[in-house]
Order: C-alpha cells, then sequence, then structure tokens
C-alpha cells in the first residue's frame, strides 16, 4: 500500500523568511496530492492540492510542487507570518480505493 | 451549505464502556472517511464507507471497532469495551465521490470527536 514519509517533523522559521516541507510517497497510481494545515484542537484544513498532470501550483504566499518520477511533492511558504504556526500535513491518494494517507506533519513554529 | 457534522465534540467514557460516534457528510456528499488522530501524532486512515458498503477498513482495528454508512442517517464509528489507549481525536471527512473517479475531487473534515476514556 501507499506509504507518505515528510520531512522535516519541525520547523522554526523566522517572521518574512520562507518554508519548505517536503514528501514522498511510494504508490506510482497516486495521482492526488493535497496539503492541509491543522491548528491545535482544530479540525485539518485543506490549503491547496495538486494533481499529477500539473507541476507546480500557486495560491499567494503557498505554492505546490510536484516531480512524479521522482514520487516527491513539496510545500512552499513564503514570506511566512505568525498565523502560519500550525502542523502542516503532505497526503496522497494512494489507499487501496483511493483514501488519502497521510505522511505524519510537520510543525511549524514561525517567530516574529 | 453546512459542513460535515460531527457529534459529540468531546466524549468521556469510562474503560469498558461502548462509544458511538457519529458523522453527517456534506450534502450531496456519499463518501465518508475516518480517520483516527492521537494526541501528538498524525491522521491514521481507519475505514473508507460508502452507503450502505465498507469500501476499505483496513485502518480498522480487527476488534472492538465497527463502522457503517447506512442509506438513512448518520456513519456512526462504534468502539465497544473502550481502553485508555483509545483516547483520540477522530476525524470524519467526506467526499462526493471516490477520489481517483473524478479530476477537482477532494476530501472535507469536520470538527472531530474527541474521546477521552478515564
Amino acid at each position: 500500500g501507499e506509504n507518505v514519509e515528510q520531512h522535516p517533523s519541525t520547523l522554526s522559521v523566522q517572521e518574512g523568511d520562507s518554508a519548505v516541507i517536503k514528501c514522498t510517497y511510494s504508490d506510482s497510481a497516486s495521482n492526488y496530492f493535497p496539503w492541509y494545515k491543522q491548528e491545535l484542537g482544530k479540525r485539518p484544513q485543506l490549503i491547496i492540492d495538486i494533481r499529477s498532470n500539473v507541476g507546480e501550483k500557486k495560491d499567494q504566499r503557498i505554492a505546490v510542487t510536484l516531480n512524479k518520477t521522482a514520487k516527491h511533492f513539496s510545500l512552499h511558504i513564503t514570506e511566512t507570518q505568525p498565523e502560519d504556526s500550525a502542523v502542516y500535513f503532505c497526503a496522497a491518494d494512494g489507499g487501496s480505493q483511493g483514501n488519502l494517507i497521510f505522511g505524519k506533519g510537520t510543525k511549524l513554529s514561525v517567530k516574529p | 451549505n453546512a459542513g460535515v457534522m460531527q457529534n459529540p465534540r468531546h466524549l468521556v467514557r469510562r474503560r469498558g464502556q461502548e462509544a458511538r460516534l457519529r458523522c453527517s457528510p456534506m450534502k450531496g456528499h456519499s463518501h465518508v472517511y475516518w480517520y483516527r488522530q492521537l494526541p501528538e501524532e498524525g491522521l491514521k486512515f481507519m475505514v473508507y464507507l460508502q452507503k450502505e458498503n465498507i469500501i476499505d477498513e483496513s485502518g480498522m482495528p480487527k476488534e472492538r471497532f465497527s463502522a457503517e454508512f447506512p442509506k438513512e442517517g448518520p456513519s456512526i464509528l462504534r468502539i465497544q469495551q473502550v481502553v485508555r489507549g483509545d483516547s483520540a481525536a477522530y476525524f470524519c471527512a467526506s467526499s462526493p465521490t471516490a477520489l481517483r473517479r473524478r479530476s477537482g475531487n477532494t476530501i472535507y473534515f469536520g470538527e472531530g470527536s474527541w474521546l477521552t476514556v478515564v
């Protein structure tokens, strides 16, 4: 079955710097890769997603890149702000029936 | 359009009791997913259901846990004879169709049910 690895597990940056989170997946049949942001005690919220027919997607300060050959995808946050502090999860539709399999998460801290 | 609704939001059970968690998917969604999140950990897939069918239960513990999504009413995750290790947040999510079926499809999470076993 699908296995999603996510790095780093924690990331601390200064406000205004960029943050990059990387994920790899194992199932070559996966073609949908969403990213979720989860604040403490809250539900995961979709922030951006990408499908296998696209190499890069951008939404304001957030961008995601996908390399299908290498089976990895990354989240890029530019001009970070304290409110970006949260746990970020990557996922791939790699379950046997296409359900989402998640990475273990990255705790991002943005210091003012 | 209401989102994914879960109840109860918080549930306290004594060891050995039963816990029932309910999930109403978004309007028009017929696919439901249950995930468990232990404190300070990631989202672990448990079960994927469509109306009246279990599609994938590969993440469900073999004993004490069961799930259903009847033709009418919410999906229910049932945990029998709870133990302290069952304490976690249980998130339900829904999608209109299977993820691999349709481009532009995604899953949306409910607010979660926090189970505490004392």
